[in-house]
């Protein structure tokens, strides 16, 4: 089974400091994906890559960067995070391009 | 990104079939209905797809109108463990847009025992 999993289950950050979400894909897959998660907003994709080193902007790129320089691993990066950045993060992996999205269980972050 | 459209919540009682509409009427003839479901406290899980016919798996099954413009998942005997949030997502077949998955807020299913 494809298994995506991610770093944490749960963090506290305060604000300003700087939050990394890993995510790791034991499929060999190329394409990468980090959503986020609200009560009421579904799920917004925040950044994806299809390849080691490159990487697309979402819909909701601002406050965010990524990482990907193994194939396995997707990095979220938050550079100063804020409150509204308090939410569900969701990394996703999928084998082709018309392949269904694996996820993992979900980071869940809290800014104070 | 062409939207879909579900009701925010519906309700089923357990062993009893249920089904979920989704409107889709800006679809394109390159566009795959995708649908998926989360759990309580998990990921999202791939449910099924189709593109014109009607699609069965172990899950579900996937009815597609004629026209396109609506699709409905049908459950055909709800258990409690198939309470989950179902979402229904369009999939743009060729270019760049392939690679985005655009969920929208879902249906919250609730099965009553």
């Amino acid at each position: 089974d494809v298994k995506v999993t991610q770093s944490s289950r749960y963090l506290v950050k305060r604000t300003g400091e700087k939050v990394f979400l890993e995510c790791v894909q034991d499929m060999d897959h190329e394409n990468m994906f980090w959503y986020r998660q609200d009560p009421g907003l579904g799920l917004r994709l925040i950044y994806f890559s299809y390849d080691v080193k490159m990487k697309e902007k979402g819909d909701i790129p601002e406050g965010y960067s990524v990482s990907r320089e193994k194939k396995e691993r997707f990095s979220l990066i938050l550079e100063s995070a804020s409150t509204n950045q308090t939410s569900m993060y969701l990394c996703a992996s999928r084998g082709r391009p018309a392949g269904e999205l694996f996820f993992g269980e979900g980071s869940r972050l809290t800014v104070l | 990104d062409a939207k879909t459209t579900q009701p925010n919540s519906m309700e089923s009682n357990e062993e009893e079939p249920v089904h979920l509409p989704c409107n889709h009427s800006t679809i394109s003839g390159t566009d795959y209905i995708h649908w998926y479901r989360q759990l309580p406290s998990q990921g999202p899980e791939y449910v099924i797809h189709g593109l014109t016919s009607n699609v069965n798996n172990r899950m579900a099954s996937l009815a597609i109108a004629e026209d396109r413009k609506s699709s409905t998942l049908i459950l055909h005997r709800a258990t409690l463990r198939d309470a989950a949030v179902y979402y229904c997502i369009l999939r743009r077949r060729y270019g760049g847009a392939t690679n985005k998955l655009i969920f929208g807020t879902g249906t919250l299913l609730a099965v009553q025992p």
